[in-house]
């Protein structure tokens, strides 16, 4: 079962530092999506890619955050100097373009940060 | 703006009776709903969805209800396992753009033996 994967699980920072977090999408999957979810929410749009076009991004993503998919394939999130607001989880998501059936996204496990 | 909302934080349910869980919208555009399912530490699952040209969708235990005019939909899970116990989420994607995926804030489901 080759689903959407992501890396690190968990990431543990200090105030201040550079994170950069990995999302593996599903290999026929040309869209990508990063969402965040913090306790007690749902999960929040950030940004998102159709192919390696990063075609739009939430007013959440600050200057502090950018995204990448160089290649089409996998991509990267990068949270430079991490503030304690940063902690959440990180989600990303992959689905098809095509017709109703395949609006589904499916989510990876996310990454887990904590900025101390 | 909440365009999905999941009023019930959490709901308790005994194993083997049936789990409603509901979700209202606002956005009279969305055509197309999900639920997802999500454990600690994970990321959502997906579970059952439905699109607005039907009012209901059956798989196995889990079915979803939608009604359109009260812009209400909700999830049935008969009978109620202990491996339910979960939070679970509502969503929909927009029509335009990205079609992102809106979320309600979860309900969650515990099972009691």
């Amino acid at each position: 079962d080759t689903g959407v994967s992501q890396d690190p699980r968990h990431k543990i920072t200090k105030r201040g530092q550079n994170v950069t977090f990995r999302c593996d999408p599903i290999s026929e999957h040309n869209r990508l999506y990063w969402y965040r979810q913090t306790l007690g929410q749902g999960p929040e749009f950030l940004t998102y890619f159709q192919n390696e076009a990063q075609l739009e991004k939430s007013r959440l993503l600050s200057d502090r955050f950018s995204a990448e998919r160089p290649k089409g394939s996998f991509s990267t999130l990068e949270i430079q100097r991490t503030e304690q607001g940063d902690s959440a989880m990180y989600l990303c998501a992959s689905r098809r373009t095509g017709g109703p059936s395949t609006d589904t996204q499916y989510f990876g496990p996310g990454t887990r940060l904590t900025v101390l | 703006d909440q365009q999905v909302k999941q009023n019930s934080p959490s709901l308790s349910v005994q194993e083997g009776r049936i789990s409603i869980l509901n979700c209202d919208y606002t956005n009279s555009m969305f055509d197309y709903f999900l639920w997802y399912k999500k454990y600690p530490a994970e990321g959502p699952t997906f579970l059952i969805s439905i699109s607005s040209i039907k009012d209901k969708n059956e798989d196995g235990r889990f079915t979803v209800f939608l009604n359109k005019s009260a812009k209400h939909l909700s999830l049935h899970i008969v009978p109620s396992q202990p491996g339910d116990s979960a939070v679970y989420f509502c969503a929909a994607p927009l029509l335009q753009g990205a079609q992102k995926l809106v979320f309600g804030q979860g309900t969650r489901l515990t099972i009691n033996p």
